[in-house]
């Protein structure tokens, strides 16, 4: 098992510009979450998916973030236009089922950086 | 509204020592609480969990917590530290619903040879 992958590790771009972060779940694992870590804010949940639906997205800061999950084993979050404040840790997650019997299997994350 | 605090944000032990992590919480109900472990770079993996039951749980890597309803407490402890136990922790509650943790500011442990 790969475990969740997240891509890329590292991204930087310049204020204004589109970005797009990439989460391949574990197979087999039904919900699929976006957490993002900053210094001042800590650990905050963006946005969790059942079944490829999305569930809860009031975490999602503003309208220019947006979340997909177009099948079991792909989501994207993306950022347009991107702002300065956006620099962060994205955390992707996903859990076998929806309860707390099943952890939380956590990404890498993708570190963004923007200018 | 449900929280969690810990009060520590860095704590420097020495290898061999005892370590006691705190944690406090405030949720309505019976808390479903969870210590996660965060190595640099990397992301947070699942040390324990409460649900109901035994107060005291063990964990993976020799870490154990004491649930405390009096004292709003969940505080992760480990006898005698290692090295590879330098790492930010993160106590979390579970909150509205089986899918939303909230998770605490995050414990920094670094760990003298």
């Amino acid at each position: 098992d790969a475990g969740v992958i997240q891509s890329p590790r590292h991204e930087v771009t310049e204020m204004g510009q589109e970005v797009t972060l990439r989460c391949k779940p574990i197979s087999g694992h039904d919900y699929l979450f976006w957490y993002r870590q900053t210094m001042m804010r800590g650990l905050e949940l963006l946005i969790y998916f059942n079944n490829n639906v999305p569930i809860d997205d009031s975490g999602m800061p503003e309208d220019r973030f947006s979340a997909k999950m177009p099948n079991a084993s792909f989501s994207t979050l993306k950022i347009q236009p991107s702002e300065p404040r956006d620099s962060a840790v994205y955390f992707c997650a996903s859990r076998v089922k929806g309860d707390y019997n099943s952890p939380l299997h956590f990404g890498n994350g993708t570190r963004l950086t923007v200018t | 509204a449900q929280s969690v605090t810990q009060p520590d944000i860095h704590i420097t032990v020495s290898e061999g020592a005892s370590l006691e992590l705190r944690c406090n919480y405030s949720y309505g109900a019976t808390p479903y609480l969870f210590w996660y472990v965060q190595s640099p770079g990397q992301g947070l993996q699942l040390l324990l969990k409460y649900f109901s039951g035994d107060t005291l749980v063990q964990g993976i890597k020799g870490f154990e917590a004491e649930f405390k309803r009096s004292q709003s407490s969940f505080n992760l402890r480990k006898p005698s530290v290692h090295w590879s136990d330098a790492a930010e922790y993160f106590c979390a509650v579970g909150s509205g619903g089986y899918n939303k943790l909230i998770f605490g500011a995050g414990t920094r442990l670094a760990v003298h040879p």
